[in-house]
């Protein structure tokens, strides 16, 4: 059965607002939770890792200010998509590992956002 | 150049046929390897591990060339259903300040199984 678990499976947004969506770990804490992004016909890419209690690392290009953050209990981590755009449609992923550094990520059912 | 390749294809087999393609990495330092398959517009999910004995789980079998730095999928008897695109993972070494070890994505293999 799915150990991660994401929240909305789809969202239509007009231009200029924002949007949080839920990651939650199913039966184990995750202090690290990773959020991708994947365009169509694209591989997925690392947005950010999300820590428990700290402040998120972004990768490079990601900006922190529109793609905010939280991970605020050891099962559930937030993103918030800020004044979205509709280039900011895309596939929204989140995911985390029941194990240790070397073990397989176990994904959320994803977001799929679209932006009018 | 990038750190883990995949051919794209699609690869159309037809159905009982088998199809097996790879996945280069360039890192020698990559220490975890799994295959994950993507249908259309849904998550990744784990298909298999791969060891570096190799491995079989039914139909699927993967193997790991650490040589040559490449681990391969193998899909035996295709089934209409494993149409997918199949997504090589690679885990670098944890010897580095991401203690959760750097994941690496392939961008995918399609598969197409024909009747």
């Amino acid at each position: 059965g799915a150990v991660v678990s994401q929240h909305p499976s789809w969202v239509i947004c007009k231009s200029g607002t924002s949007v949080k969506i839920e990651c939650r770990s199913l039966d184990f804490q995750a202090t690290t939770m990773f959020w991708y992004r994947q365009f169509p016909k694209q591989s997925l890419m690392l947005m950010a890792t999300s820590n428990e209690g700290s402040k998120a690392t972004y990768e490079q290009g990601v900006e922190k200010d529109k793609f905010l953050i939280n991970h605020a209990s050891l099962t559930l981590s937030t993103l918030t998509v800020t004044s979205a755009h509709p280039e900011d449609s895309s596939f929204y992923i989140c995911s985390a590992k029941t194990g240790g550094a070397l073990s397989p990520l176990h994904f959320g059912n994803g977001t799929r956002l679209t932006v009018t | 150049r990038k750190e883990v390749e995949q051919d794209p294809g699609p690869f159309n087999v037809p159905e009982g046929a088998t199809v097996a393609f790879n996945c280069t990495y360039s890192n020698s330092a990559s220490q975890s390897f799994f295959w994950y398959r993507q249908d259309c517009r849904k998550e990744p999910k784990l298909l298999m591990s791969v060891y570096s004995s190799g491995n079989e789980d039914g139909r699927f079998t993967a193997q790991l060339n650490r040589a040559s730095q490449y681990i391969s999928l193998l899909i035996r008897d295709s089934k209409l259903s494993d149409s997918a695109t199949y997504l090589c993972v690679v885990t670098l070494s944890i010897m580095t300040t991401d203690s959760w070890g750097k994941l690496q994505f392939g961008a995918g293999t399609q598969v197409v199984v024909t009747p």
